[in-house]
């Protein structure tokens, strides 16, 4: 299986503050690499797909880079609602797996 | 606006099966590039990909759980199911429905049910 390995495991942040969160993989994934954000008691809900396309309705403050096996979430500029936590999950073979999670704290 | 339902009991005594299912509303379980998947999140925890099923019925299991799980369609009710059998404590979790969806060089999950928790104990 690939291992999906994120940083940090949590951070406090300021509203305004950019803020940066990375996941690793074991192995190349190409750009198969998807971020989801979920809140407390709700489904996770899909925010990149492809390492970099914005899904629609996304805010534009949220976007994604990277490649091969180093990615990057970035919101640039948070915002209240932004709480929650932030899973990377990657795409490109099967069994699909999920990183540990990042929780945002406001 | 397409939108997933779980259904099933919340509580199962241990050795039993679980089950439950997915309703798909808004649109064909039965179109367009998709693979209706079962996701699992362990009390305060991380996600856990159960496996998927292609309304033609094929399947593909994690193999974690390979040995446990079945998973079915039914295309005239929209609907697809989830089976794990021989449950003990550590299937406790809330189980997500999800929509697969394979799109051009990409492939992810775009719809959720709003999960189910199913606790297992006696």
């Amino acid at each position: 299986d690939i291992q999906m390995t994120q940083s940090p495991s949590s951070l406090s942040a300021s509203v305004g503050d950019r803020v940066t969160i990375t996941c690793r993989a074991s192995q190349s994934i190409a750009n198969y690499l998807n971020w989801y954000q979920q809140k407390p008691g709700k489904a996770p809900n899909l925010l990149i797909y492809s390492a970099s396309n914005l899904q629609s309705g996304v805010p534009s403050r949220f976007s994604g880079s990277g490649s091969a096996t180093d990615f990057t979430l970035t919101i640039s500029s948070l915002q209240p609602e932004d709480f929650g936590a932030y899973y990377c999950q990657q795409s490109y073979s099967a069994p699909y797996t999920f990183g540990q999670g990042t929780k945002v704290e406001i | 606006q397409v939108q997933l339902q779980e259904s099933g009991p919340g509580l199962v005594e241990p050795s039993q099966t679980l089950s439950l299912t997915c309703t798909v509303s808004g649109g064909s379980i039965s179109s367009g590039p998709y693979y209706w998947s079962w996701i699992r999140q362990h009390p305060g925890k991380g996600l856990e990909w159960i496996g998927y099923i292609y309304y033609s019925g094929s399947t593909y299991y994690n193999p974690s759980l390979k040995s446990r799980v079945t998973m079915s369609v039914d295309t005239s009710k929209n609907q697809f199911s989830l089976k794990v059998l021989s449950v003990t404590a550590a299937d406790t979790a809330v189980y997500y429905c999800a929509r697969l969806y394979s799109g051009n060089y990409s492939l992810s999950f775009d719809y959720w049910g709003q999960g189910a928790l199913v606790t297992v104990s006696s």
